[in-house]
């Protein structure tokens, strides 16, 4: 069953705690994305890659970091830097970022208490 | 930089009515334009894109470069059509980074 998989969806953690999400794709795809949607704002651009060992920052990257190990995963860290990181978490692959069509995950939903 | 700009949050109109959903953009490069719908309780996924001119569910959407903007339009709205509908803007030339808009909820009323 091809497509993009986030995991956990639901994910509750300590103030101060650095969290890992999980993005994986079985697309092929060689870009990989990473949004921030809260109600109101939309969808914020925290990283993005291009290709495998390679990753840019978006518009909101201060207080989270991302790897590029393998081709299908594209895992997100959300550091105790990151000052309101309560929100909804989406992650995206395409086989470009040039007029590709991104494909979604279903979302994480973190909370920080 | 690469901005998207949706002026509305909310629009309700009643089934059959005409819609248009306003998207500006700001890119200095050659821009590519999408839209992105969001039904209840479904994944964000791509409704149409600028350059393959071509009508989903009704939905069309033209690239103004002049106006710099990708309004997408229906002439007969239905009760389906109601969802979170987001404009979203790459390009060459630049960074190449997907960017999107603020989103617009759309409800088409019976």
């Amino acid at each position: 069953d091809g497509g993009i998989t986030q995991s956990p969806k639901y994910l509750f953690r300590k103030e101060g705690q650095n969290v890992t999400l999980s993005c994986e794709q079985n697309l092929n795809h060689d870009a990989m994305y990473w949004y921030r949607q809260d109600p109101g704002q939309g969808l914020r651009l925290i990283y993005y890659s291009q290709i495998v060992n390679d990753f840019q920052k978006g518009d909101i990257a201060e207080g989270y970091s991302v790897s590029r190990e393998k081709k299908e995963s594209f895992p997100l860290t959300v550091t105790s830097a990151q000052k309101n990181p309560t929100a909804f978490y989406l992650c995206a692959s395409s086989i470009s970022t040039l007029n590709t069509e991104a494909f979604f995950g279903q979302g994480t939903r973190l909370t920080v208490v | 930089a690469q901005r998207v700009t949706q002026p509305e949050k909310l629009l309700s109109v009643f089934k059959g009515a005409p819609v248009e959903l306003k998207c500006n953009y700001s890119y200095s490069g050659s821009p590519e334009l999408f839209w992105y719908v969001q039904y209840s309780r479904q994944r964000l996924q791509l409704l149409l894109r600028h350059i393959s001119r071509e009508s989903i569910k009704g939905f069309t959407a033209d690239l103004n470069k002049g106006e710099t903007s990708f309004h997408l339009k229906k002439p007969f709205a239905q009760e389906e059509d109601s969802a979170m509908y987001y404009c979203a803007l790459s390009g060459r030339g630049g960074s190449e980074k997907l960017v999107f808009g603020k989103g617009m909820k759309l409800t088409v009323n019976p």
